[in-house]
């Protein structure tokens, strides 16, 4: 059972190119959520989705796309990078359920833009 | 969205019970109160999550006083391993509510 699976882990891209960070779980949850965390720092929402075909805005998301195509994928692109968006980013999901619950997160991928 | 405030960092030593208070002065009714703990390179793991009162498991206890406008992570004779951020999140796990955490509170643990 992988649970969340980020991929890639590592990248390094230029300012101006454009990528997209794949997660995937393969618990049936319904709700995924995109975060970045610099250093020092707590955890910041980007984007989430409450099911397939859903997302929505969180903390942060500006310079970012989301999308939620299929029930265990959540992808988040950056279509014109920039060093602010060097960071380390996490992907998390849970099911339904009372208060905010268990989050279930991927292992981080950590991208640098130069 | 009701905001939480913990203190920034702590230290304490091995063998030592350790409390981290959260306080959040406007949580609604329906929120409830979790806490989340976060090792160097890797993503948060759930702790212990509580409504009212007190809860405990096999690794902390949440305190929670009848305002609830504060709550209290008990751990109870920590280890170095327990260096770690420690968050704490409210929410009531409605589709539209956004999961905030905030930048915890930086645990060291001395030996």
């Amino acid at each position: 059972n992988a649970g969340v699976t980020q991929t890639p882990k590592f990248r390094v891209l230029k300012t101006g190119q454009s990528m997209t960070l794949l997660c995937a779980q393969d618990m049936n949850h319904e709700y995924m959520y995109w975060y970045r965390q610099d250093p020092g720092m707590g955890l910041r929402l980007i984007h989430y989705s409450v099911g397939e075909g859903t997302t929505a805005k969180g903390e942060v998301p500006d310079g970012y796309n989301v999308s939620r195509l299929k029930k265990q994928n959540f992808l988040l692109g950056l279509e014109s990078a920039a060093p602010s968006q060097t960071s380390v980013y996490f992907c998390a999901s849970s099911p339904p359920q009372v208060g905010t619950g268990e989050l279930f997160f991927g292992e981080g991928s950590r991208l640098t833009v130069l | 969205l009701a905001k939480t405030t913990q203190p920034i960092s702590m230290d304490s030593y091995e063998g030592q019970e350790v409390n981290i208070t959260c306080s959040h002065n406007n949580i609604a009714t329906n929120d409830y109160i979790t806490w989340y703990q976060q090792f160097p390179s890797q993503g948060p793991r759930f702790i212990i999550q509580g409504y009212k009162t007190k809860v405990t498991n096999e690794v902390a206890s949440l305190f929670i006083p009848a305002d609830r406008k504060s709550s209290t992570l008990s751990l109870p004779r920590v280890s170095l391993s327990d260096t770690a951020v420690y968050y704490c999140l409210v929410g009531d796990g409605k589709r539209d509510d956004k999961i905030i955490f905030g930048k915890g509170t930086r645990l060291h643990i001395l030996p």
